[in-house]
């Protein structure tokens, strides 16, 4: 079975602080990805990563910064915390998958989540 | 630009009652669509997806998805709900272009009555 790990399930931290969320996979999955979680809001993409250094903005980016500097492993970083960041933090990994490939889109993976409550 | 619009917060429905949970979609291409749901304090998991073929998706648990493209729909459905049915479930789509990105619903809570 594929397994997704993330290094923390509840985080507390204080605004302002530096905070690394740590997300592992298993499965020598390409695809590594970083959501949100918010009630009524669903999953937002915050970045994610095609490969190792390779990196790609999603639809939340800002207050965020990622690092890949190997394949089984997708840091998210609050370079500076705030409030408006506390939230479920979810991490996912999947197969790499183009149209003129072969195959159908897999799946994505997803870790147990991360809860981040910034004071 | 891609997106998926679940329409309700939250479905009710009484245990052995079928149950549906509604999905709509936008893409500029064919849709790849997922259901995925997510137990209390638990991360997400896949159920069925849609890529092509037959319009009737059978997926996890007994669930099963109806893909209509003419209304751009892919609803969620179960012949009997169980309790242990009750849960959140995200509905996503991914299509031909935007390949790597996939774009999540806001999430439906279903909760069954026994």
């Amino acid at each position: 079975d594929v397994k997704v790990t993330q290094s923390s399930r509840y985080l507390v931290k204080r605004t302002g602080e530096k905070v690394f969320l740590e997300c592992v996979q298993d499965m020598d999955h390409e695809n590594m990805f970083w959501y949100r979680q918010d009630p009524g809001l669903g999953l937002r993409l915050i970045y994610f990563s095609y490969d190792v250094k390779m990196k790609e903005k999603g639809d939340i980016p800002e207050g965020y910064s990622v690092s890949r500097e190997k394949k089984e492993r997708f840091s998210l970083i609050l370079e500076s915390a705030s409030t408006n960041q506390t939230s479920m933090y979810l991490c996912a990994s999947s197969p790499i998958w183009a149209p003129n490939s072969g195959g159908t889109p897999d799946t994505q993976y997803f870790g147990p989540g991360t809860r981040l409550t910034v004071l | 630009a891609q997106s998926v619009a679940q329409p309700e917060d939250q479905v009710n429905v009484a245990e052995g009652n079928p149950l549906t949970v509604k999905c709509t979609y936008s893409v500029s291409g064919n849709p790849y669509l997922f259901w995925y749901v997510q137990y209390p304090n638990r991360g997400l998991q896949f159920l069925l997806k849609y890529i092509t073929g037959d319009n009737l998706v059978k997926g996890s648990y007994g669930f099963e998805a109806e893909f209509n493209k003419s209304q751009t729909s892919f609803h969620l459905k179960k012949p009997s709900a169980l309790v242990s049915d009750s849960a959140l479930y995200f509905c996503a789509v991914r299509d031909f272009w935007g390949y790597q990105k996939v774009t999540f619903g806001t999430g439906t809570k279903l909760q069954v009555i026994p």
